[in-house]
């Protein structure tokens, strides 16, 4: 059964360090999501990018984050300048289609130490 | 501030009962839910979509959904130890990024 990938499963990075988590999409999949998860809290939606464009970003995703597709198969969240509050697990979707078409599939996470 | 609301549980019943979840959404105009199944320190894992109101159901699990209510619920029949997990209720936005909101789940735990 195709599914997302994702790398590293685990990151510990120092404060102010930066760090590129990976995804690796299901191959016929054209929208991408990265969430994150706080330690007991909820999941929440960071960015969605379709077309090599982000097309909604939450208040989370301020100038420290950026995402790219650097080829056909990779999607990566880069985090410029860690704060240990970034700490949490990151997972990475993928859905086929858009709008209440688009089921997200997710990847089982990257968790991130900032120390 | 558009909110997913649920009871953080933990919901305890017994095995081969029947586990009520249920969640309540603030966005009047939301369209698509989901409800997600997630084991500790795993990821989510989706196990039903509903649009219509009413009933679907797909094995032991069915959605119900009530928009006028603004209420989504998840029953799982002949539950199973195997079902303990936290459940989170999404909503999709209709923004057109597909934000999926997340409740902040219900645990549910299945007794022998």
């Amino acid at each position: 059964e195709p599914e997302v990938t994702q790398t590293p499963s685990h990151q510990v990075t120092q404060m102010g360090q930066e760090v590129i988590l990976r995804c690796v999409p299901i191959s016929n999949h054209l929208y991408f999501y990265w969430y994150r998860q706080i330690l007991g809290q909820k999941v929440e939606f960071l960015v969605s990018f379709y077309n090599n464009e982000i097309s909604e970003k939450s208040e989370i995703f301020d100038d420290q984050f950026s995402v790219e597709r650097p080829d056909g198969s990779n999607f990566t969240l880069k985090i410029r300048s860690t704060k240990l509050e970034d700490s949490a697990m990151y997972f990475c979707a993928s859905s086929e289609f858009g709008q209440s078409l688009g089921i997200q599939y997710f990847g089982a996470g990257t968790r991130l130490s900032v120390l | 501030q558009k909110e997913v609301e649920q009871n953080s549980g933990p919901l305890s019943v017994p095995e081969g009962a029947i586990a009520s979840l249920n969640c309540t959404y603030s966005d009047r105009v939301s369209q698509s839910f989901f409800w997600y199944r997630q084991y500790s320190g795993k990821s989510p894992e989706l196990i039903m979509s509903i649009y219509s109101n009413g009933d679907k159901e797909d094995g032991r699990f069915t959605a119900q959904l009530n928009k006028a209510s603004q209420y989504v619920s998840l029953l799982i029949r002949d539950s199973q130890p195997s079902d303990s997990a936290t459940y989170l209720c999404a909503v999709l936005g209709e923004g057109g990024g597909n934000k999926l909101t997340f409740g902040t789940g219900t645990q549910l735990k299945v007794e022998l």
